[in-house]
């Protein structure tokens, strides 16, 4: 069936330094790919999105790329600052499929000044 | 405008209480969601509208009554909840599925807490 997997963390990184949040998927069909944030106490805020193979989605310093010869989209971002802490969820949404969303686990980043 | 809003943000109730949630969309969404959350987990999907028709319902207990009086509004009664039933209720909105999937837009949450 379809899935994401994402690394769980939780990450802890010093103001400054690069981030990757590794995200994989399984899908049936074609999926499209999406990063969204939750920082506390609050819902979740689409951070970027791409919808094709070798799509680049970008916001706010992050970046992932749609590969799908290794079905993943990675989160990067060069420089975290300690707003960036928060609870990112890796998800997809299949064509062909329902309309459902299907998240990652999340990973908890804590980003120290 | 892609603002999701919903209300109460916090709600307290009893077992034996009946409340209700509420969610409004401005953006034309035709799709509508409801997602439970609870504390270090993902979003789990309740029930999805589209067009104002249920479409999707995952197995969720009838204490639970989503209602979609308009395409703007969505609605979630509650009633007789356990404490289990505890978490972050997020509504979400998109355009229904079409051959390109859409984004779903949430908003901020209803904290709710059953004593």
């Amino acid at each position: 069936g379809d899935s994401v997997t994402q690394m769980e963390g939780p990450v802890t990184l010093s103001e400054e330094a690069f981030l990757t949040i590794n995200c994989t998927y399984t899908a049936t069909g074609y999926p499209s790919l999406f990063w969204y944030v939750q920082y506390p106490g609050e819902g979740l805020q689409l951070l970027l999105k791409a919808t094709k193979a070798d799509d680049k989605g970008s916001n706010k310093g992050f970046e992932a790329t749609y590969r799908k010869e290794t079905t993943s989209f990675h989160l990067e971002k060069g420089s975290v600052q300690v707003s960036d802490s928060a609870v990112y969820f890796c998800a997809q949404r299949v064509q062909g499929g329902s309309e459902k969303l299907v998240f990652g686990k999340g990973t908890k980043l804590t980003v120290n000044p | 405008d892609t603002e999701v809003t919903q209300t109460p943000k916090h709600l307290v109730m009893g077992m034996t209480n009946k409340k209700s949630l509420k969610c409004e969309q401005h953006m034309g969404h035709r799709a509508m969601y409801w997602y439970k959350q609870k504390a270090k987990k993902p979003p789990e999907l309740m029930f999805v509208y589209s067009y104002e028709k249920l479409s999707i319902n995952e197995s969720v207990p009838s204490r639970f009554s989503p209602e979609c009086p308009n395409s703007s509004l969505l609605n979630l009664h509650l009633h007789a909840l356990q404490p289990e039933d505890s978490a972050l209720y997020l509504c979400a909105s998109s355009q229904p599925w079409t051959s390109v999937p859409d984004t779903q837009y949430f908003g901020p949450g209803t904290r709710l807490t059953v004593l």
